[in-house]
């Protein structure tokens, strides 16, 4: 029930297409759904981050589609480039003990645009 | 602004050595401190902890401990590595409470047990 289901596990993409990475839930007391992106050799970066009162986020080219009632959520990336090859996680969490850290990853997507 | 050191960037160590990463931040006071555990093909596992100097929460069982000896320094020891300890280590920080609270990534530590 603590899982972050995440899939694909690794995606290719012409430059300029739309990368989409899929992640599922069971624990319905999540209420934190970030995205980070990790380059190689680095440490996650957040990316954007949802909370389950919005159907979706967008921040740049980077959209977030959050659906609560089948417990999924997706990162779109617009126009993709080649500088977006990273691994990226999705993640949830729940607020208990006033900390939001305890973070629950998904397994990561390798994305790979081609030029 | 805000900044985490991590050290070492590599480490080869052998089998029954000990363990010592450091984690310092800068730029805050009073962060959430967290060591992740990143193995090949398995994600982020988080480890260890700390909400404040001396607090440590511990979210698997293993062979690492950890300590908070100043309000911004998070150290990850072993007595005796396993070649299970192998993988990359992450500390990371956060501030913030609740939906409002950003997790902040060090660079981490490539450990490979021999």
């Amino acid at each position: 029930q603590q899982q972050v289901k995440q899939s694909p596990q690794s995606l290719i993409v012409q430059k300029g297409g739309i990368s989409i990475i899929n992640c599922a839930y069971e624990n319905t007391a999540f209420d934190y759904f970030p995205w980070y992106q990790q380059f190689p050799g680095k440490g996650p970066a957040l990316l954007i981050a949802i909370r389950p009162d919005v159907s979706e986020k967008k921040e740049g080219r980077f959209t977030i589609s959050f659906n609560k009632s089948a417990k999924q959520f997706s990162l779109h990336i617009m126009d993709s480039q080649p500088g977006d090859s990273a691994t990226y996680f999705c993640a949830a969490s729940m607020n208990y003990g006033g900390s939001q850290g305890n973070l629950i990853f998904g397994k990561g997507t390798k994305l790979s645009v081609k030029p | 602004s805000q900044t985490i050191h991590q050290w070492p960037a590599t480490l080869v160590q052998p089998v029954g050595s000990p363990l010592s990463l450091e984690c310092t931040v800068e730029g805050t006071s009073n962060p959430n401190l967290y060591w992740y555990r990143q193995a090949a093909g398995r994600g982020l596992q988080l480890l260890f902890y700390s909400v404040g100097i001396g607090q440590i929460s511990s979210e698997v069982p293993q062979n690492l401990s950890a300590s908070r000896p100043q309000d911004r320094q998070f150290i990850l020891s072993s007595k005796k590595l396993l070649l299970s300890d192998s993988g990359f280590y992450l500390c990371a920080w956060s501030v913030g409470m609740g939906v409002d609270e950003k997790l902040f990534f060090g660079s981490g530590t490539q450990l490979s047990v021999l």
